[in-house]
């Protein structure tokens, strides 16, 4: 499996609800990312992790909570989120933390 | 903190042509250089990247340059074709480093006119 793949592709949810993007390789990648990208602008760096250790939180509002179970899952859990926090979201893994990154499709999230 | 400056922000070619598309980084110790390609509503696709250990690497129609001196970096795809036609984002980061950021610039929409 060389491929990193992501659930759900589209998600809707208001802004009390909570809900949880998902994240998985199979690669032996010991590092994973969590992107979160606007229309015409490039990704922007949310969290990594390496060896299942948070290792860069970029100053994201705690109503995003990442989480690591194990060396292939990713989760973002999401929680009293705002209309602005629509984006697309995506994760991304690489051997170690700053070897070649390869990216998931991606979740689109729309917040109402 | 790294800054990637990406130029031009669109790119309007002819099928055949060459398009080139720019980048400059400010921190000299950025040693890891990747190129990504994204369609619409797509994923960022790595197409080529270098290390600052080599000045020129070429896949098929696809090419990097890197001048380290002057801090800058370019994409120079060659016999565009309108498949070529995506958003391109340069990247600049520290390769093994503790920091795990990738500096993305702004991106660059090349489109390929048939």
């Amino acid at each position: 499996d060389t491929e990193v793949t992501q659930t759900p592709k589209h998600l809707v949810m208001g802004m009390t609800n909570k809900k949880s993007l998902k994240c998985e390789q199979h690669m032996g990648h010991r590092a994973m990312y969590w992107y979160k990208q606007k229309a015409k602008k490039p990704p922007e760096l949310m969290f990594v992790y390496s060896y299942e250790k948070l290792s860069i939180n970029e100053s994201v509002p705690s109503r995003f909570s990442p989480e690591c179970p194990n060396s292939s899952l990713l989760n973002l859990h999401l929680h009293a989120l705002q209309p602005e926090d629509s984006a697309l979201y995506l994760c991304a893994s690489s051997r170690q933390i700053l070897a070649t990154q390869y990216f998931g499709p991606g979740t689109r999230l729309t917040v109402l | 903190g790294e800054n990637v400056e990406q130029h031009p922000s669109t790119l309007s070619v002819q099928e055949g042509d060459s398009a080139v598309i720019k980048c400059t980084y400010s921190d000299s110790a950025s040693n890891y250089f990747p190129w990504y390609k994204q369609e619409l509503g797509k994923r960022p696709q790595l197409i080529i990247d270098i290390r600052s250990n080599v000045g020129e690497k070429k896949d098929q129609r696809i090419a990097v340059t890197l001048n380290k001196t002057a801090k800058h970096f370019s994409l120079h795809i060659t016999e565009t074709q309108p498949e070529d036609s995506a958003v391109y984002f340069c990247a600049a980061s520290l390769y093994g480093g503790s920091q795990g950021n990738l500096i993305f610039g702004k991106g660059t929409k090349l489109s390929v006119k048939p």
